[in-house]
């Protein structure tokens, strides 16, 4: 099976300008989630889609948004561009959304923000 | 707000020596607890996922402990070689309305010298 996909892997934008990063999960998994990797703050939780419906939002501001379709790809936009945005944007993937199960990763967006 | 502590942060080990790692926990929150390898510009690689009080778990020279009660994990490297370099992660599903969740220690870097 192939793995987690994301894309663009990287990404260079300038501040007030907006994004879309995109996720491609493993085939039949129905929950992806999204992180945020800074130096600073390490990884931290964006949001969970389960069939198509947002489940849980972490601590970011409005300004970060997602989606997921009904073959389970997700998007997570970021609109008005800040230079804290900067990041490596990662995201998971599991089979039927548990708790206990594993979250597989993909390979990450490296977003910079001039 | 949860609080995953890894120690120590950084290792340095000669190739063959065994080593070990922390990961600490709220156990009043605890639901899984998820271990990761994440080599620099790969997707973070899943070890284990453990659920239960004195859950032991073994990956090749890897293995992991788990102990609910007082809130930590230990993760075991047997005979390091260098390709065993690495950040390793713990992660917390805390359970309930926390979909999708991982809530992420810091990490601790290794590093094995030939």
């Amino acid at each position: 099976k192939a793995g987690v996909t994301q894309t663009p892997r990287y990404l260079i934008k300038t501040r007030g300008q907006q994004v879309t990063l995109s996720c491609s999960p493993i085939s039949g998994h129905r929950s992806v989630s999204w992180y945020q990797q800074t130096p600073g703050q390490g990884l931290q939780f964006l949001f969970e889609y389960f069939s198509e419906t947002q489940r849980n939002k972490g601590n970011f501001p409005g300004r970060f948004s997602g989606r997921q379709f009904s073959n389970s790809r997700s998007e997570m936009n970021v609109s008005t561009l800040e230079l804290g945005d900067s990041a490596l944007y990662l995201c998971a993937s599991r089979s039927s959304g548990r708790e206990q199960e594993t979250q597989y990763f993909g390979p990450g967006t490296r977003l910079l923000v001039l | 707000i949860l609080n995953v502590e890894q120690s120590p942060q950084s290792l340095h080990v000669q190739e063959g020596d065994s080593t070990n790692f922390t990961c600490s926990f709220p156990s009043s929150n605890f639901y899984a607890l998820h271990w990761y390898r994440w080599e620099t510009a790969k997707s973070p690689e899943a070890l284990f996922v453990m659920t239960l009080n004195g859950d032991e778990k073994k990956k090749g020279r890897i293995s992991a402990t788990l102990n609910t009660k007082e809130g930590y994990s230990y993760l075991y490297i047997k005979g390091s070689q260098p390709e065993d370099s690495a950040t390793y992660l713990c992660a917390l599903s805390a359970g309930g309305t926390s979909y999708g969740k991982l809530t992420f220690g810091q990490g601790t870097i290794l590093t094995v010298h030939p």
